[in-house]
Parts: structure tokens; C-alpha cells; sequence
């Protein structure tokens, strides 16, 4: 069974609010991504780090940040939020090239 | 670039009939090729994934997809529709990178 873990899983915030969403797993990979889903189900890449210290843009522009001090630590920020924000953000994480990602729960954020 | 296209955004079966979810690649060197489900209000959990060994691969709850080369495919089929199938289907591939590219999604929708 998957270790990866995401807080808060729900979350509703006032416009212009730093909020940071928490994403932890306990597998050892080195590799970690984050997913921006929205309400049409498409998954789009924001982030993505090969390893601590690593961090890398997606395929989807956002206006996010991430950091990768511990291995075991992917945490993103929005420094100012507004109701485009709202949406569902995914974690996942990954052995190496090519194998499955194991997903977190996900965090539904909206911003009101 | 690789890529992936599930024809059909929304499925519907009756309980006990074959479910079948269409999926076709993009890729101009061997795939690495996966099918996730997402339950409501749920992260992503892997089905099953072809990794250029067996063409036919089985996966958890009844699932199997084949690979076919010929055609760029990789279908997802069960024999027997059961209401928990109801979910959201996600097909994705991986080429030589560490990223997961997935498919816009299908919804599976079960009558009794």
C-alpha cells in the first residue's frame, strides 16, 4: 500500500491568503510530482522534482512554488490565492524512470 | 512527443456487461503504458501497467488491457461490469522520462 499523504484534504480560503499544501510519503523515491485536476478531470503537471533540492516546472504554468529540502517532503505554496486557484491539486511520487506514481488523496482547495 | 487520447468522455454499462475503455498512444519508441481509477473525492490508484513485457496484462479488480502495437492502443476491458466499478479511468504513458502524461479521462457510469 501507497505512503503518500497530502493536508489538508479540504480547504477554503479568502482571496489574497498564503496558503501552503502539505505533501509527505514515506517510500523513499526520490521523485515527486504535483497534479493540478480540475472539475473536467483532466490531470495537468505543475511541478516536479527529481530529488531533494530539485525542483522543476510542469507542463501547465502555474503560479505555485515548490521546494524539496528532504527527500521525503514536496510541499506547494501559492503566496497570494485567488478563485482561479480553486481546484483540486494531486501529489504523487515514484521509484524511477518509467514506473508507476503512487498518488496522495488530494487536496480540494477552494478560494473564495 | 508522446501522448494519449481515451475516446469516449463518458461510458455507461449495465451491471454485468462488458466494460470496455478505449485508450490510444502517441509514441515514436516503446511506451511505457498505465491505467489509473479515481473514486470520488479520491487520489489516483493504479490498475494495471505494460512495461514491454506481456501484451496482455492483468490488473487489480477483474481489469486487463492489451498492448497493440499495430494499432497504438491499450484498451482497458473487464468481463463483468460490478456497480463499484463506477469510477473515473485514467490511461497514461511514459516515455523515457519521469514524467506521467495522462489521457483526458473517461467516466464509468454502471446501471443496475
Amino acid at each position: 500500500e501507497a505512503d503518500i499523504y497530502q493536508t489538508p484534504r479540504y480547504l477554503v480560503i479568502g482571496t489574497g491568503k498564503k496558503i501552503t499544501l502539505e505533501c509527505s510519503q514515506t517510500m523513499g523515491h526520490d521523485k515527486m510530482y504535483w497534479y493540478q485536476q480540475d472539475p473536467g478531470m483532466e490531470l495537468h503537471l505543475i511541478h516536479y522534482s527529481y530529488g531533494v533540492n530539485s525542483t522543476e516546472k510542469g507542463d501547465l504554468s502555474s503560479e505555485s512554488t515548490v521546494s524539496r529540502i528532504r527527500t521525503e517532503h514536496f510541499p506547494l505554496t501559492l503566496e497570494s490565492a485567488r478563485p482561479s486557484h480553486t481546484s483540486q491539486y494531486l501529489c504523487a511520487s515514484s521509484e524511477r524512470t518509467n514506473t508507476e506514481a503512487f498518488f496522495g488523496q488530494g487536496t480540494r482547495l477552494t478560494v473564495v | 512527443a508522446q501522448s494519449v487520447t481515451q475516446l469516449g468522455s463518458h461510458v455507461s454499462v449495465s451491471e454485468g456487461a462488458l466494460v470496455l475503455l478505449r485508450c490510444n498512444y502517441s509514441s515514436s519508441v516503446p511506451p511505457y503504458l498505465f491505467w489509473y481509477v479515481q473514486y470520488p473525492n479520491q487520489g489516483l490508484q493504479l490498475l494495471l501497467k505494460y512495461t514491454s513485457a506481456a501484451t496482455l496484462v492483468k490488473g487489480i479488480n477483474g481489469f486487463e488491457a492489451e498492448f497493440k502495437k499495430s494499432e497504438t492502443s491499450f484498451h482497458l476491458t473487464k468481463p463483468s461490469a460490478h456497480m463499484s466499478d463506477a469510477a473515473e479511468y485514467f490511461c497514461a504513458v511514459s516515455v523515457r522520462t519521469d514524467k506521467l502524461i495522462f489521457g483526458t479521462g473517461t467516466r464509468l457510469q454502471v446501471f443496475p
